[in-house]
């Protein structure tokens, strides 16, 4: 079974407009940590946001918010105001114990925004 | 500040060739991973390492091997490549296993034709 699932291979979205990618995550401890990744086509990872199990507020960065519902394991980022550099492949992580007790990062398949003029 | 620098960036190999990529960081983190990028399969980590003489297997072991003899280095070979290993790889570090900041290389693409 997947751990992290992104549902939408594909988004579109205008500019100046605001967008939701969804992840839902799979985990059975009480301690983990939620991420989102930005990858544009020159390949870099560029960290975004993170979201704690345990912190009670969403997070926030600039335009980026986390809507953290733990009861459903749902953390989707929000973008806010859409920009035309917001194009890019888009994927949610989860930090979590593996079998060896140390924390290891597992990512989605990711969901590639295309933001319009 | 240089972070995480993988060598090299591109590398094409013939089947059945071996190969060594390396992951440098300056950063004093004690983590370091390897992960290869697919398309329409995310990132998948290959090996990891929790510390200098420590490494251990990831999602995606087969056909690889990792050391890491010292911290600040994580090297990935390939002993026999495969057409199946054609693929981005990106090394990442991070300071412990509990927070909130990992560092990503750039990335090498490889092809194994």
């Amino acid at each position: 079974a997947q751990k992290i699932t992104q549902t939408q291979p594909g988004m579109f979205v205008q500019e100046k407009e605001a967008v939701t990618l969804d992840c839902t995550y799979d985990t059975s401890d009480q301690s983990y940590g939620l991420f989102w990744y930005k990858q544009p086509s020159s390949g870099e990872m560029i960290f975004l946001i993170y979201q704690g199990s345990y912190d009670e507020q969403n997070a926030t960065e600039g335009r980026y918010s986390l809507n953290f519902q733990k009861a459903r394991k749902s953390a989707n980022l929000v973008i806010s105001a859409s920009q035309l550099g917001d194009s890019a492949m888009y994927f949610c992580a989860m930090r979590e114990p593996s079998n060896s007790g140390y924390s290891t990062l597992t990512f989605g398949k990711g969901t590639m925004l295309l933001v319009s003029p | 500040n240089a972070g995480v620098t993988q060598t090299p960036k591109f590398r094409v190999l013939k089947t059945g060739q071996s190969m060594t990529l390396l992951c440098a960081q300056d950063m004093n983190h004690e983590y370091m991973y390897w992960y290869r990028q697919d398309p329409g399969m995310g990132l998948r980590l290959i090996h990891y390492s929790v510390g200098e003489g420590t490494t251990a297997k990831g999602e995606v072991p087969d056909g690889y091997n990792v050391s890491r003899l010292k911290k600040q280095n994580f090297l990935l070979g390939l002993e026999s490549a495969a057409p199946s290993q054609t693929s981005v790889y990106f090394c990442a570090s991070s300071y412990s296993g509990q927070g909130r900041r990992y560092t990503f290389g750039s990335g090498t693409r490889l092809t194994v034709v």
